[in-house]
């Protein structure tokens, strides 16, 4: 069975500072990976997707994420945070066959001025 | 990508009664999903609507509570049948695209 960890529920980090939001993954073959970001009384929205290829991979709003197989991991990073992604974020796992999507318990963030 | 809209955005329901949560896409699709997102928590799938089949549930949900409806490739509903306050939840719909889900605003449902 597919399942999607997120160990921090809830991050603060200072305007400017850089952002990392851990995502642990567990999956039998290789998975369909995604974050997506709901701000408050919004929907989801997608800030990137991994099926193969590079690692890295480049989203909306400045955000980035690795893939590494040997942890099971697939980190969001973002170098310089704005006020505006203050939100919740949440990463997914599904396979490719029935697109079925299995969500972490999400991380809050915080942004201080 | 999706455009998708929900109706209604948002609605107070007494319990007992029932809730027909409407989900319009702006291109055909195939695949469309129901999630729930109970206060505080995650996203749970409750069931996959493919147009022209029945809707196949996931575990814990079950057709009498939630039925579905699957007119053809741009619509769908969800309805959450003789409702109780545990059912005060976010319901999502999302749509597959390019090996992507895309999502609706959500419905906010508030059971008293």
């Amino acid at each position: 069975a597919q399942s999607v960890t997120q160990p921090d529920i809830h991050i603060t980090v200072s305007e400017g500072a850089s952002l990392e939001l851990r995502c642990n993954y567990s999956y039998g073959a290789t998975p369909y990976l995604f974050w997506y970001v709901q701000s408050p009384g919004q929907g989801l929205q997608l800030l990137l997707k991994y099926f193969s290829g590079d690692t890295l991979v480049q989203g909306i709003k400045g955000f980035e994420a690795e893939f590494k197989r040997s942890q099971s991991s697939f980190n969001l990073r973002k170098p310089s945070v704005h006020w505006s992604d203050a939100a919740e974020y949440f990463c997914a796992v599904g396979p490719s066959n029935d697109y079925k999507l299995s969500f972490g318990a999400g991380t809050t963030v915080t942004v201080r001025a | 990508s999706a455009v998708i809209s929900q109706k209604p955005s948002r609605d107070i329901c007494q319990r007992g009664t029932s809730l027909t949560i409407q989900c319009q896409v702006d291109s055909q699709v195939t695949m469309m999903f129901w999630y729930r997102q109970q206060p505080g928590q995650s996203l749970t799938l409750i069931a996959t609507a493919n147009q022209g089949s029945e809707a196949t549930y996931e575990s814990g949900f079950v057709i009498d509570k939630f039925p579905i409806s699957r007119p053809n490739l741009t619509f769908s509903t969800l309805t959450v049948s003789n409702m109780s306050p545990e059912d005060s939840s976010i319901y999502l719909c999302s749509v597959e695209a390019g090996d992507t889900q895309y999502f609706g605003p959500g419905t906010r449902l508030t059971v008293l």
